[in-house]
C-alpha cells in the first residue's frame, strides 16, 4: 500500500496567518490527492481534489499544489472556522490511504 | 445534494460479527461508488473499503481484508459493511461516503464529497 507521510502533526497559528501543510507519498501518485478537513463531532469535508482543484463552495483561501510525491495545502489567511484537523488522501490506487493528520490549533 | 445515514453500530465482543448499513436519500444511489472510512477514538481517518456503483468491484484495506465485506443493494439505496472476527482495534466511528467523479479534458477525478454522520462500533469484552 502507498504510505502517506503528513507534516507537521500539529501546528499553532493565529487568525490571519498563512499556513502550509505537506504530504509526501511513498511512490508517484501523479496528482491523485485530496485534502479533507475534520472538525470534532462532524463528518469530514473535502477541500481540494486532484491536488489543486477546489470543489464548489470551498473558500478561495484554500489552495493545493504538487505532483508526483510531494503535495501542499495552503491556507492563505486563517479564519476562526479553519481551526480543525486536516488530512491528505491518495486516490491513485487501492487501497486508498490517508496521511496521519495535522491538527491546526489557535496560538 | 443528498444525505447518507449510517446505522448498526454498537458494542460487540471480540471475535463476533456486526453489520453496518448506510442508507442514502435524495440522490441516485446507483450512480455512485461508495466507501467506508473509520476513525478510532483519538486517531486519524482510516480508509476501509470501496464498492463500485454496480457492485462489480470491491477493494479493501489490508487491515480488514478477509474479515470485512462491503456490499450494496441499489434497489434499497443501501450500502453495507459486514464485519467478522472483530478485534479491539476495529473500535471506531464508521462513516460511509460517496465517491464523486468529475470528467475533465485532462482526465477523470474523484473525491469523497458526501459523508454520513457516522456510527460507533465498540469491540470489547
Amino acid at each position: 500500500a502507498i504510505q502517506m507521510t503528513q507534516s507537521p502533526s500539529s501546528l499553532s497559528a493565529s487568525v490571519g496567518d498563512r499556513v502550509t501543510i505537506t504530504c509526501r507519498a511513498s511512490q508517484d501518485i501523479r496528482n491523485d490527492l485530496g485534502w479533507y478537513q475534520e472538525k470534532p463531532g462532524k463528518a469530514p469535508k473535502v477541500l481540494i481534489y486532484a491536488s489543486s482543484n477546489l470543489p464548489s463552495g470551498v473558500p478561495s483561501r484554500f489552495s493545493g499544489s504538487g505532483f508526483g510525491t510531494d503535495f501542499t495545502l495552503t491556507i492563505s489567511s486563517l479564519q476562526p472556522e479553519d481551526f480543525a484537523t486536516y488530512y491528505c488522501l491518495q486516490d491513485y490506487s487501492y487501497p486508498y490511504t490517508f496521511g496521519q493528520g495535522t491538527k491546526l490549533e489557535m496560538k | 445534494q443528498g444525505q447518507l445515514m449510517e446505522s448498526g453500530g454498537g458494542v460487540v465482543q471480540p471475535g463476533r460479527s456486526l453489520r453496518l448499513s448506510c442508507t442514502a436519500s435524495e440522490l441516485t444511489f446507483s450512480d455512485y461508488g461508495m466507501h467506508w472510512v473509520r476513525q478510532a477514538p483519538g486517531k486519524g481517518l482510516d480508509w476501509v473499503a470501496v464498492i463500485w456503483s454496480d457492485g462489480s468491484e470491491k477493494h479493501y484495506a489490508d487491515s480488514v481484508k478477509g474479515r470485512f465485506t462491503i456490499s450494496r443493494d441499489n434497489s434499497k439505496n443501501t450500502l453495507y459493511l459486514e464485519m467478522n472476527s472483530l478485534r479491539a482495534e476495529d473500535t471506531a466511528v464508521y462513516y460511509c461516503a460517496r465517491d464523486f467523479v468529475v470528467v475533465k479534458v485532462a482526465g477523470h477525478y474523484n473525491w469523497l464529497d458526501l459523508w454520513g454522520q457516522g456510527t460507533l462500533v465498540t469491540v470489547s469484552s
